[in-house]
């Protein structure tokens, strides 16, 4: 059972937008960053939005995030095929000292 | 540009240890911590622990401490993760990934992963 809340799976079409929901509780995403990762089929995860909205250098504009309380969004606008992949979101947990993850999203574009 | 290359798949038995590397190149080894993450088959990501090499202090998720130390050795660039004990739930994984303070310490590059088969 993971600490964070993700909906197990997601999909949609290309060039359609889908929103993944993050959510947990006062003491992770009430009070601290939300950080979103990327794993593609067989790769290692890689850092998609950090600082809850952020892109790293070479992450496409259509990846954006938001915070709102608790509960946190990646939304990705014009899906393509190399966006299927499983979508994780992460925050430090102060109650538990740890960072803790959801247990991720898979994305397929139909 | 920073890169981590972790050791070489591991089978082991029940009850062994097993000690993973993770030597960083072209970064900053010193300052930025050094994480650790494992991903059981079919699962999602779980923190294990983390080190700030140049400080030498490790923390570590509670369900892992006792079982699982982290150290770094500065003259080689590289962070160890030991798991003692091992178990068939152990079977995973196992990533390095270095966290950047000024993105918030996001695990900013991460390793190419080191599968542990721990058979019964």
């Amino acid at each position: 059972q993971s600490v964070l809340t993700q909906p197990p799976s997601a999909s949609g079409t290309p060039g359609q937008g889908v929103t993944i929901s993050c959510s947990g509780s006062s003491s992770n995403l009430g009070t601290n960053f939300v950080f979103w990762y990327q794993q593609l089929p067989g790769a290692a995860p890689k850092l998609l939005l950090y600082k809850n909205d952020q892109r790293p250098s070479g992450v496409p504009g259509r990846f954006s995030g938001s915070k709102s309380g608790a509960a946190a969004s990646l939304a990705i606008s014009g899906l393509r095929s190399e966006d299927e992949a499983d979508y994780y979101c992460a925050a430090w947990d102060d109650r538990r000292s740890a960072w803790v993850f959801g247990g991720g999203t898979r994305l397929t574009v139909l | 540009q920073v890169h981590l290359e972790q050791s070489g798949a591991e089978v082991k038995k029940a009850g062994a240890s097993v000690k993973v590397s993770c030597k960083t190149s072209g970064g900053m080894f010193r300052r930025h911590p050094i994480h650790w993450v494992r991903q059981a088959p079919g699962q999602g990501l779980e923190w294990i622990g983390a080190i700030i090499p140049v400080s030498d202090t490790a923390d570590y998720a509670q369900r892992f401490q006792g079982r699982v130390t982290i150290t770094a050795d500065a003259s080689t660039s590289t962070s160890f993760m030991e798991v003692t004990r091992l178990m068939s739930e152990d079977t995973a994984l196992y990533y390095c990934a270095e966290s950047d303070p000024h993105l918030g310490n996001a695990f900013e590059i991460w390793g190419q992963g080191t599968l542990v088969l721990v058979s019964s």
